[in-house]
């Protein structure tokens, strides 16, 4: 059975560095793409940023770029997403998920909230 | 960037009645289209991917449709269990979601 297990997120304040954690087990998770997707209290999806099975190629959502690092440890089984300079519009879920039939989010995590807020 | 303009925002229907959800890319995504159901504090899960196929376990009442740059998500005679937010997914260029629709029993 495939699990994602987000975890890292809380209360942060405004201008400092988050790191989320992603742990994925039941599939070969080296062979997939993955992905992180947000979402604001009360709003839409939006995704945030996806990373290849190596790790060598990253895409992210061109208003984040430079602030969000995501990358993965296939040793581990493990997804990362770093945040830095947090703002409050960073406050939302942020969900780990997994690529399906040719870019499709097939799995996702149940999410970690992150609150950015003095 | 591509956009995805998603229709109608919210949406009210009986039980057993027809439902038909829209999305219209900005640009050609040919069939790189997929629909997400997500309920009240849960995760999305996936109902469609390729435009028009049906994801494992997903009941077949559900179905997916385009016409050019704009696909549908169908339910046939809607259910309790289908009240929620619905999303399509663009990720033929990056990934864009709609808006969203909130769909609630009338």
């Amino acid at each position: 059975e495939v699990q994602l297990v987000e975890s890292g997120g809380g209360l942060v304040q405004p201008g400092r560095s988050l790191k989320l954690s992603c742990a994925a087990s039941g599939f070969t998770y080296s062979n997939y793409v993955m992905a992180w997707v947000r979402q604001a209290p009360t709003k839409g999806l939006e995704w945030v940023a996806s990373i290849t099975t190596g790790g060598g190629n990253t895409y992210y959502r061109d208003s984040e770029k430079g602030r969000f690092t995501i990358y993965r440890d296939n040793a581990k089984n493990t997804l990362y997403l770093q945040i830095d300079s947090l703002r409050s519009e960073d406050t939302a879920t942020y969900y780990c998920a997994k690529e399906g039939y040719g870019g499709t989010f097939a799995y996702w995590g149940q999410g970690t909230l992150v609150t950015v807020s003095s | 960037d591509i956009q995805m303009t998603q229709s109608p925002a919210s949406l009210s229907a009986s039980l057993e009645e027809i439902v038909t959800i829209t999305c219209q890319a900005s640009q050609d995504i040919g069939n790189y289209l997929s629909w997400y159901q997500q309920k009240p504090g849960k995760s999305p899960q996936l109902l469609i991917h390729s435009a028009t196929s049906l994801a494992d376990g997903v009941p077949s009442r559900f179905s997916g449709s385009r016409s050019g740059t704009q696909y549908s998500l169908k339910i046939n005679r809607l259910q309790v269990e289908d009240t929620g937010i619905y999303y399509c997914l663009q990720h033929y260029s990056a990934w864009t979601f709609g808006g969203g629709t909130k769909l609630e029993l009338k």
